[in-house]
């Protein structure tokens, strides 16, 4: 695709259900990086992989928060029993490389947990 | 820890003013800085990126600068116009595979 593709665009959930948010990178972009943006905060850094494999989840709040990326493309971000505290808009980059590439940004999935 | 601060954390300026938007990261060793705008209900639109060998990188109106010694990069933006109202970010890459860390941005307004 043209661009980074994130979905849902919006998502409603009660407190304790789980949920999985979806990016699709740029063809051929080997590096993804899942960041979380919080009203009025800066962007806090979730996890970035290479490949299929992520050489850093150290951002994830919790063990309640996981990652995988499958076939070095789509990658789906799970939060199980989810909390109000996690309501916050999740954006998805990917960039050619780990290196000096800019990073291409979705739009993100506004997570509202009730 | 890399931690990066962006000054002002909002500006208004009328249309046509050159103005300058300041990020300061606290370790100097960077591979490279990007800058980035964020318009509401968006996600980021990569602007420049400056690589740690570089001085400056220019796009259009835009010229950014970078002096890792004093930990610091500008984004200056000539002859501003209504369409530059937004929120630039400012981002630190550590090394080659690492994640950016980011500021909390700059909310500009530009006034018709």
């Amino acid at each position: 695709g043209a661009g980074v593709s994130q979905s849902p665009s919006n998502k409603v959930t009660e407190k304790g259900k789980d949920v999985e948010l979806r990016c699709d990178p740029i063809s051929g972009h080997t590096a993804l990086y899942w960041y979380r943006q919080s009203l009025g905060q800066g962007l806090e850094f979730l996890i970035y992989f290479q490949g299929n494999s992520a050489p850093d989840k150290s951002g994830l709040p919790s063990d309640r928060f996981s990652a995988e990326r499958t076939g070095g493309s789509v990658s789906t971000l799970t939060i199980q029993r989810t909390q109000q505290e996690d309501s916050a808009v999740y954006l998805c980059a990917s960039s050619l490389t780990t290196g000096g590439s800019p990073l291409h940004f979705g739009n993100g999935t506004r997570l509202t947990v009730t | 820890k890399q931690e990066v601060t962006q000054i002002p954390a909002a500006l208004s300026v009328p249309e046509g003013e050159n103005l300058v938007l300041n990020c300061s990261f606290t370790d100097s060793a960077i591979y490279n800085l990007q800058w980035f705008r964020q318009d509401p209900g968006k996600g980021l639109t990569s602007l420049l990126l400056i690589q740690s060998s570089q001085r400056e990188q220019t796009s259009g109106r835009l010229n950014a600068s970078l002096d890792k010694s004093s930990g610091r990069s500008t984004l200056y933006i000539a002859a501003s116009q209504p369409g530059d109202s937004a929120t630039y970010l400012c981002a630190a890459k550590e090394t080659s595979g690492s994640r950016l860390t980011f500021g909390e941005g700059t909310q500009l307004t530009v006034n018709p």
